[in-house]
């Protein structure tokens, strides 16, 4: 009930292209669902962040879309650029806790 | 302001020794969360610290511990180091009851060789 299941593993985008990483949980009591970003030897950074009471947030060049009825949530990134490359990770918590569950992550490779 | 700290940034140990790694959080933050996370993996939470006491833990031994001082920085320590403690810890930090953004320090390397 705790997990949290990202998709896909790995992904190739080309210079311009839309990436799209997908995420869904199991545990309804969640109820904040950030996307972190990490380069290599960093730290996660958070991108962008969703709260289930709306379906969709942008950023940017960056969009959370959000299913609460199939519990699930994706992140796009629009006109994606090689300093996008990096790891992704979607997580969820509750919100009264801090506690995050991360999903596995998926590395974004995006080429010029 | 500064964002959270961590030292080491990288460390060496055999199995059976104990290790502690630090943690100093975000100005004006209260909470310090700590995860481990594998070569190819998602973090995965070690335990929260909030005013100084344990607040929740994930599926991790009891020879993982932690302490958070009255500056908020906090501690983990690790005892009988086994293979597979071998990861990245990064703390994070947060303003419980505030704000749910969590900023994490760019981590400790630990090798158990």
């Amino acid at each position: 009930q705790q997990q949290v299941k990202q998709s896909p593993q790995s992904l190739i985008v080309q210079k311009g292209g839309i990436s799209i990483i997908n995420c869904a949980y199991e545990n309804t009591a969640f109820d904040y669902f950030p996307w972190y970003q990490q380069f290599p030897g960093k730290g996660p950074a958070l991108l962008i962040a969703i709260r289930p009471d709306v379906s969709e947030k942008k950023e940017g060049r960056f969009t959370i879309s959000f299913n609460k009825s199939a519990k699930q949530f994706s992140l796009h990134i629009m006109d994606s650029q090689p300093g996008d490359s990096a790891t992704y990770f979607c997580a969820a918590s509750i919100m009264s806790t801090d506690k995050l569950i991360f999903g596995t992550g998926t590395r974004l490779q995006v080429f010029p | 302001e500064t964002g959270v700290t961590q030292s080491p940034t990288h460390l060496i140990k055999t199995r059976g020794q104990q290790v502690t790694l630090r943690c100093s959080s975000q100005s004006g933050h209260n909470t310090v969360s700590w995860y481990q996370q594998a070569l190819g993996q998602g973090p995965q939470f070690i335990f929260q610290y909030y005013r100084e006491e344990e607040n929740g833990r994930g599926n991790f031994p009891p020879r993982f511990s932690g302490l958070q001082f009255p500056n908020y920085s906090s501690e983990l320590n690790v005892n009988a180091l086994e293979l597979d403690d071998s990861a990245l810890y990064l703390c994070a930090s947060s303003l419980l009851g505030f704000s749910n953004e969590q900023f994490f320090g760019p981590g400790t390397r630990l090798t158990v060789l």
